[in-house]
């Protein structure tokens, strides 16, 4: 079974420009989560949705981070315009929805911004 | 609110020695806990959960860890560490499951020969 597909693995932009990130959850998956990891700290939710809609959006700076999960299924993290403090790797997770079920992690992308 | 301090960010130990990744946790209410294991380049894997059964709990690889709550502490322990343990360990709190995770900032182990 394919797990959390994530991409770009890797992406270095220059500061003020926008950036994407995309991610495939586990087929069957209604729940989809995107944390972000700061070097040396552990990762930290910025959004959760049930389906399409985001349940949980508490943690996203929304001045300048967007996200999406058209028909339920594939995401995009959308930064824009970049600053240096959004340098991070970012994650998404899924699961069945219902708060028992593990989460699931993709492998990330790593965001430099110079 | 809750939180989670992993008290040593490296422990190093010898192949087939035994090993101890300390948390302790905060929380209002009742917590499930977590502990995750990232190597490189590999995404975040449960290694084991504690959510009001048995204190007790055992993970994959060899993993368990203990839930005491008059301690307010979940370390995790091996008896035996092999070189493939080798990575970054987060402790993790949750009040709702798996929906809204609260990590800790790591504890690195290393495995030597």
């Amino acid at each position: 079974e394919a797990g959390v597909v994530q991409s770009p693995r890797y992406k270095i932009i220059e500061k003020k420009q926008p950036v994407a990130f995309w991610c495939n959850p586990i087929s069957g998956h209604n729940t989809l989560y995107w944390y972000r990891q700061n070097l040396g700290q552990g990762p930290e939710l910025l959004i959760r949705y049930e389906n399409e809609e985001a349940v949980d959006d508490s943690q996203l700076p929304k001045d300048r981070f967007s996200a999406e999960r058209l028909k339920g299924v594939d995401s995009t993290l959308k930064i824009q315009p970049a600053e240096l403090g959004d340098s991070a790797v970012y994650l998404c997770a899924s699961s069945v929805t219902d708060g028992d079920f593990e989460a699931f992690f993709g492998q990330g992308t790593r965001l430099t911004v110079v | 609110a809750q939180s989670v301090t992993q008290l040593d960010s490296h422990v190093s130990v010898s192949e087939g020695t035994p090993v101890l990744l300390r948390c302790n946790y905060s929380s209002s209410y009742s917590p499930s806990l977590f502990w995750y294991v990232q190597h490189p380049n590999k995404g975040l894997q449960l290694l084991l959960k504690y959510t009001s059964a048995a204190t007790l709990v055992k993970g994959i690889n060899g993993f368990e860890a203990e839930f005491k709550k008059s301690e307010t502490s979940f370390h995790l322990t091996k008896p035996s560490a092999h070189m493939s343990d080798a990575a970054e360990y987060f402790c993790v709190v949750s009040n709702t499951g798996f929906q809204k995770l609260v990590f800790g900032t790591g504890t690195r182990l290393l495995v030597s020969p």
